[in-house]
């Protein structure tokens, strides 16, 4: 069966970086992107952006853009989200998930357990 | 602000129909997928493309789409039906970046 296995709780100062893992199992990971997607504390959801598991290309939402950086390792079948110059607004539930699209469509089928990432001083 | 926009919040009677809209520029182009949330728990896709349901998911529930508006309807809605629901698609730039819409509250009454 598809997993999506997430890496643990963080708790980072602001100013710092993170760096969220997601393992992926029981598909074929270069045959599906990677999208990522948070939840700020009782707010609803953020796309933050998507990565071809295929060939690495990436789509960043604007408001993240030079802050966020989405890779692969197709040797593990593991997807990362770093996220630096944390600020407290990041306090967020992050997931990854796997996504489905194509040209008039995307659906996001398979969803990661979540991370929780704190920004605290 | 979001691209994609959904009342914040709506109610329905046990057993009766409710639909849930989502409204944008993007969805004239593109079909929405719908997600439904519980607390404490990851979303999980409850209807994508023209109109089509994972596998689990009841038959209770069904998307339909007219111009810039999608809708998720729930026939004889349930009390597990409660629950936070979103709309996702591409959003209108054209630069393939994806939008959820705010959200809607469910309260089944």
């Amino acid at each position: 069966q598809v997993q999506l296995v997430q890496s643990g709780a963080e708790v980072k100062k602001p100013g710092a970086s993170v760096k969220v893992s997601c393992k992926a199992s029981g598909y074929t990971f270069t045959s599906y992107g990677i999208s990522w997607v948070r939840q700020a504390p009782g707010q609803g959801l953020e796309w933050m952006g998507w990565i071809s598991a295929y060939n690495g290309n990436t789509n960043y939402a604007q408001k993240l853009q030079g802050r966020v950086t989405m890779t692969t390792d197709t040797s593990t079948s593991t997807a990362y989200m770093e996220l630096r110059s944390l600020r407290s607004d990041d306090t967020a539930v992050y997931y990854c998930a796997r996504e489905n699209s194509g040209s008039y469509h995307l659906e996001i089928d398979y969803w990661g357990q979540g991370t929780l990432v704190t920004v605290s001083s | 602000s979001s691209e994609l926009t959904q009342d914040p919040a709506v109610s329905v009677a046990l057993g009766q129909t409710v639909r849930i809209t989502c409204q944008g520029d993007s969805l004239r182009s593109y079909y929405a997928s719908w997600y439904q949330q519980k607390p404490g728990q990851a979303p999980v896709l409850v209807i994508y493309g023209k109109n089509n349901r994972p596998s689990g998911i009841p038959d209770r529930f069904s998307g339909s789409s007219s111009g810039n508006t999608a809708s998720l309807t729930i026939t004889g809605a349930q009390a597990e039906d409660e629950a936070d629901y979103y709309c996702n698609s591409r959003d209108s730039s054209g630069n393939h970046l994806r939008v959820f819409g705010g959200g809607t509250k469910l309260t089944v009454l």
